[in-house]
């Protein structure tokens, strides 16, 4: 069975703290992502990475950074955490193409609060 | 406007009512189209892919409809456990996917 783990479910820290979320993945996929989804904004990418030390900015780098130093873990910096970075934190993987193309097999989520 | 629109909901449907939802998508360079489902609290997961021709999953029948750039997802027969919200998703022949904001569909008894 497929499988992608998040280090944690729920996490709260202070405005300034740095932030480390881990996602690791068991299927040897090639590509993972890091979104985040709010209410009435759905699910947005931050970063994305195709292979082992590669990174692409999404949609809403700002504030994050990421680590991809081996293919099944990818992590999520956020450097100096603010309320505004209060959500929930989803991390995916995929294959880079074939039979499951499109399939995002997604983490359990870690919903951070910032105080 | 966004890449991908769905009407948010909720639809509140009976059990066995037959429920549908559409999705409206800006690119017309969109290569795949995907349904997901997200339970309350809890990730994601793939429903099913939608071809061009329309495919069927059991009560579940998705269509794509080019032309008017729009997407369509059909339950039949509903259950209280089709109790979700439905992700829209279009690709660019990439790896990365776009995706919708979600309808919420509470079925009740």
């Amino acid at each position: 069975d497929v499988k992608v783990t998040q280090s944690s479910r729920y996490l709260v820290k202070r405005t300034g703290e740095k932030v480390f979320l881990e996602c690791v993945q068991d299927m040897d996929h090639e590509n993972m992502f890091w979104y985040r989804q709010d209410p009435g904004l759905g699910l947005r990418l931050i970063y994305f990475s195709y292979d082992v030390k590669m990174k692409e900015k999404g949609d809403i780098p700002e504030g994050y950074s990421v680590s991809r130093e081996k293919k099944e873990r990818f992590s999520l910096i956020l450097e100096s955490a603010s309320t505004n970075q209060t959500s929930m934190y989803l991390c995916a993987s995929s294959k880079t193409s074939g039979e499951y193309f499109g399939t995002q097999y997604f983490g359990p989520g870690t919903r951070l609060l910032v105080l | 406007r966004k890449e991908v629109e769905q009407d948010p909901g909720p639809f509140n449907v009976p059990e066995g009512a037959t429920v549908a939802f559409n999705c409206t998508y800006s690119n017309s360079a969109s290569q795949s189209f995907f349904w997901y489902r997200q339970d309350c609290r809890k990730e994601p997961k793939l429903l099913m892919s939608v071809y061009s021709s329309g495919n069927e999953d059991g009560r579940f029948t998705a269509q794509l409809n080019r032309a008017s750039q729009y997407i369509s997802l059909l339950i039949r027969d509903s259950k209280l456990s089709d109790s979700a919200t439905y992700l829209c998703v279009v690709n660019y022949n990439t790896d990365k996917l776009i995706f919708g904001t979600g309808t919420r569909l509470q079925v009740f008894p």
